[in-house]
C-alpha cells in the first residue's frame, strides 16, 4: 500500500463549486504539506502543517483553505472553485527528525480541472 | 528569498547519452539540496539529496555534487536509458529545514 494517498485522483468541477481534496499519510509524520504543480512553474507551496495544531500558509494560501484532522490526515479545500485553480495537486510529508534534512515523500497527485 | 533556477527544456536525447541538467540556487545560508524526478502519471520521489559542501549525492547512476562556490547542484549521468524520460525537480530546503523550494523542473525525453 502506498504511504501517501491522495482522493480523489482526477476531479472535474464548475466555477463556483466547492471541491475538497483529501490526504492520508502511513509514514507517522508529523509535517503535511500541499502543493500545486503548474507547467513551467515547478511545485508551490500552498499550506503546510508541523502537527495538528500548526498551520501555515504557503506562497499561494489565497483561495484555499486546509484542515489538519489529525496526524495522518491534510485535507485541502477550494470553497469556490475558478478556472485558474486547474492544476496538478500534490500532498507530501516529512518527519523532522535529526538528520532527515526535509526530505519529502509525495502522493500521486489530483489533477483537478475547473470549466 | 530562497530560489532555484533549472535549465530550461525539454531536453531530448538518444539511448546512451551523456546527461546534464543545471540547476543554481540563491539562499540564505547553507540549504541542502535535492533532486527529485517525477514518472508520467506518478508523484515526485527523491533522486538524490546532499546536505553540505562538496558532498556528492548519488542513485541510479546519477550524480550531482553541492558546489558552494558556484551556487550549483548540477545533475549529470553518464548514459541515458529511455526509462530515465521523466521530468527533474532541483529544490532546496530552506534554512530552517521546514519548506522546500523548488526549480520549475526540466522534462528530459530519451529516444531509443
Amino acid at each position: 500500500d502506498a504511504d501517501v494517498t491522495q482522493t480523489p485522483r482526477n476531479r472535474i468541477t464548475k466555477t463556483g463549486k466547492r471541491i475538497m481534496l483529501e490526504c492520508s499519510q502511513t509514514k507517522g509524520h508529523d509535517r503535511m504539506y500541499w502543493y500545486r504543480q503548474d507547467p513551467g512553474l515547478g511545485l508551490r507551496l500552498i499550506y503546510y502543517s508541523f502537527d495538528v495544531k500548526d498551520i501555515n500558509k504557503g506562497e499561494i494560501s489565497d483561495g484555499y483553505s486546509v484542515s489538519r484532522q489529525a496526524q495522518a490526515k491534510f485535507s485541502l479545500s477550494l470553497e469556490s472553485a475558478i478556472p485558474n485553480q486547474t492544476a496538478l495537486y500534490f500532498c507530501a510529508t516529512s518527519d523532522f527528525a535529526q538528520g532527515s534534512y526535509n526530505e519529502q515523500f509525495f502522493g500521486p497527485g489530483t489533477r483537478l480541472t475547473v470549466l | 528569498g530562497d530560489s532555484v533556477t533549472q535549465m530550461e527544456g525539454p531536453v531530448t536525447l538518444s539511448e546512451e547519452a551523456f546527461l546534464t541538467i543545471n540547476c543554481t540556487y540563491t539562499a540564505t545560508g547553507y540549504p541542502s539540496l535535492f533532486w527529485y524526478v517525477q514518472y508520467p502519471g506518478e508523484g515526485l520521489q527523491l533522486l538524490l539529496k546532499a546536505t553540505k559542501a562538496d558532498d556528492k549525492g548519488s542513485n541510479k547512476g546519477f550524480e550531482a555534487t553541492y558546489r558552494k562556490e558556484t551556487t550549483s547542484f548540477h545533475l549529470e549521468k553518464g548514459s541515458v536509458q529511455v526509462s530515465d524520460s521523466a521530468v527533474y525537480f532541483c529544490a532546496l530546503s530552506d534554512r530552517n529545514g521546514n519548506k522546500l523550494v523548488f526549480g520549475a523542473g526540466t522534462i528530459l525525453r530519451v529516444k531509443s
